[in-house]
C-alpha cells in the first residue's frame, strides 16, 4: 500500500464549477502537506502548503487538512480553463528530510 | 524558473551507456533533489542533497549516483542506461530555512533505446 493515495482522476468539469481534489496517507509522521499544479510538459509548482489541521484560503484556492483522518483536499472555487492541469499531493516528513507525493489528478476545465 | 537549469532538457540514449544529467541552481539552497516521474508513479525520488558531498539515497536509487561537488550543480549519473530508465527526470531545490521543495525544474526527457 502506497503511502499517499490520490484520487486518480481524470476530472472534467464546466468553467465555473467547484473542483474538489482529494488524497489520503497512512504515515503518522508526515508534518507538512503540499499542492503542486503541473501544466503538460513543465515542471510541477507549488501551490500551497499547510501544516496544521484546518483551512488555508488563497484566492480561489483552499487547502483543507484533517490529520484525524489523515485526509487532505484542494478546492478550486470558480474554475477557469487555465486551472486545466495535473494537481499532485505531497506530504512532508521533517525527520526523514523529504517529500512523497500522490500520482497526481488531471483536471480539465471545459470553456 | 525560480534559477533551476536542468541540461539537457531532452536527450535519447542508447541501453548501456552512460549519461549523466545537470541540475544547476543559482539560488544557494543547500538541498537538492533528483525525482523521476512516470505514468501511474507520480514523482519518485531517487537521490537527494543536503549539502556539499552530502548525498542519501531516495527511493529508487538503484542504478543512479550523484554527485554535488559545489553548492549550485547536482548531477544524476545513469551509470549503464538500461529501457526501464526511460523517463522525465526533474530536479527540485529547498530553501534552507523553508520546508517544502517549493521549486522544480523544467524536466529532462530521457529516452533509453
Amino acid at each position: 500500500q502506497k503511502e499517499v493515495e490520490q484520487d486518480p482522476g481524470p476530472l472534467s468539469v464546466p468553467e465555473g464549477a467547484i473542483v474538489s481534489l482529494n488524497c489520503t496517507y497512512s504515515n503518522s509522521a508526515f508534518q507538512y502537506f503540499m499542492w503542486y499544479r503541473q501544466y503538460s510538459r513543465k515542471g510541477p509548482e507549488l501551490l500551497m502548503y499547510t501544516y496544521s489541521s484546518g483551512n488555508k484560503e488563497d484566492g480561489r484556492f483552499t487547502a483543507q487538512v484533517d490529520k484525524s483522518s489523515k485526509y487532505i483536499s484542494l478546492f478550486i472555487r470558480d474554475s477557469q480553463p487555465s486551472d486545466s492541469a495535473t494537481y499532485l499531493c505531497a506530504m512532508y516528513n521533517t525527520n526523514a528530510g523529504k517529500s512523497t507525493f500522490g500520482d497526481g489528478t488531471t483536471l480539465t476545465v471545459k470553456p | 524558473d525560480a534559477g533551476i537549469t536542468q541540461s539537457p532538457r531532452h536527450k535519447v540514449t542508447e541501453t548501456g551507456t552512460p549519461v549523466t544529467l545537470r541540475c544547476h541552481q543559482t539560488e544557494n539552497h543547500r538541498y537538492m533533489y533528483w525525482y523521476r516521474q512516470d505514468p501511474g508513479h507520480g514523482l519518485r525520488l531517487i537521490h537527494y542533497s543536503y549539502g556539499v558531498k552530502d548525498t542519501d539515497k531516495g527511493e529508487v536509487s538503484d542504478g543512479y549516483s550523484v554527485s554535488r561537488s559545489k553548492t549550485e550543480d547536482f548531477l544524476l549519473t545513469l551509470e549503464s542506461a538500461t529501457s526501464s530508465q526511460t523517463s522525465v527526470y526533474f530536479c527540485a531545490i529547498r530553501e534552507s530555512q523553508g520546508r517544502t521543495e517549493a521549486f522544480f525544474g523544467q524536466g529532462t526527457r530521457l529516452t533509453v533505446v
